[in-house]
């Protein structure tokens, strides 16, 4: 078993459309997490830190459920240009190494 | 404030060669990470560099090695290439300490193909 494990999508949905991944870690000892946009052949992009508390940008909200060990990214009200590859990463305690899952595929259309 | 660079963007070597990535970090960080992105893949540690030490590796043979200079620029070094080398390395810098200190940022890449 993967120790970050995503459902590689894709999701197709349409302009407007409200769209949920999730993204659940093995390792109790995870720490911090994180959301990364990744457009095709790019780099990642970090999209936002999820915290204990979730956390909100503009028409992205994350959120962390620890007991459960999962994040979760809701994007509401999609645009074309969300269309890219969302890839959740973890760090544990005490390490800087991120451990990747292997992407959610979005495509947003017309 | 400058990100994160690298370079070359492209490379095509064939087996048995060695190939040197470069990367300097953004502005005020001072650890330099190594990813190893392969086609569908999520990107792979590969190792992190700290004061100019290697700090934490990950499953990745001898044959990967690196360097860190003073001014906290980084290379990754692969000595006899595989074609299953090939891949998007990506070079990702944070900070060791602060507020932002768990958060990295990757650099554009250097896709290298094996052939």
């Amino acid at each position: 078993r993967k120790e970050v494990e995503q459902d590689p999508g894709p999701f197709n949905v349409p302009e407007g459309a409200t769209v949920a991944f999730n993204c659940t870690y093995s390792n109790s000892a995870s720490q911090s997490f994180f959301w990364y946009r990744q457009d095709c052949r790019k780099e990642p992009k970090l999209l936002m830190s999820v915290y204990s508390s979730g956390n909100e940008d503009g028409r992205f909200t994350a959120q962390l459920n620890r007991a459960s060990q999962y994040i979760s990214l809701l994007i509401r009200d999609s645009k074309l240009s969300d269309s890219a590859t969302y890839l959740c990463a973890v760090n544990h305690y005490n390490t800087d190494k991120l451990i990747f899952g292997t992407g959610t595929r979005l495509q947003v259309f017309p | 404030d400058a990100g994160v660079t690298q370079s070359p963007t492209h490379l095509i070597k064939t087996r048995g060669q060695q190939v040197t990535l470069r990367c300097s970090p953004k502005s005020g960080h001072d650890t330099v990470s190594w990813y190893q992105q392969a086609l569908g893949q999520g990107p792979q540690f590969i190792f992190q560099y700290y004061e100019e030490e290697e700090r934490q590796r990950g499953n990745f043979p001898d044959r990967f090695s690196g360097h860190q200079f003073p001014n906290y620029s980084s290379e990754l070094n692969v000595n006899a290439l595989l074609l299953g080398d090939s891949a998007l390395y990506l070079c990702a810098s944070s900070l060791s300490f602060g507020g932002d200190a768990d958060t990295q940022y990757f650099g554009p890449g250097t896709r290298l193909t094996v052939l």
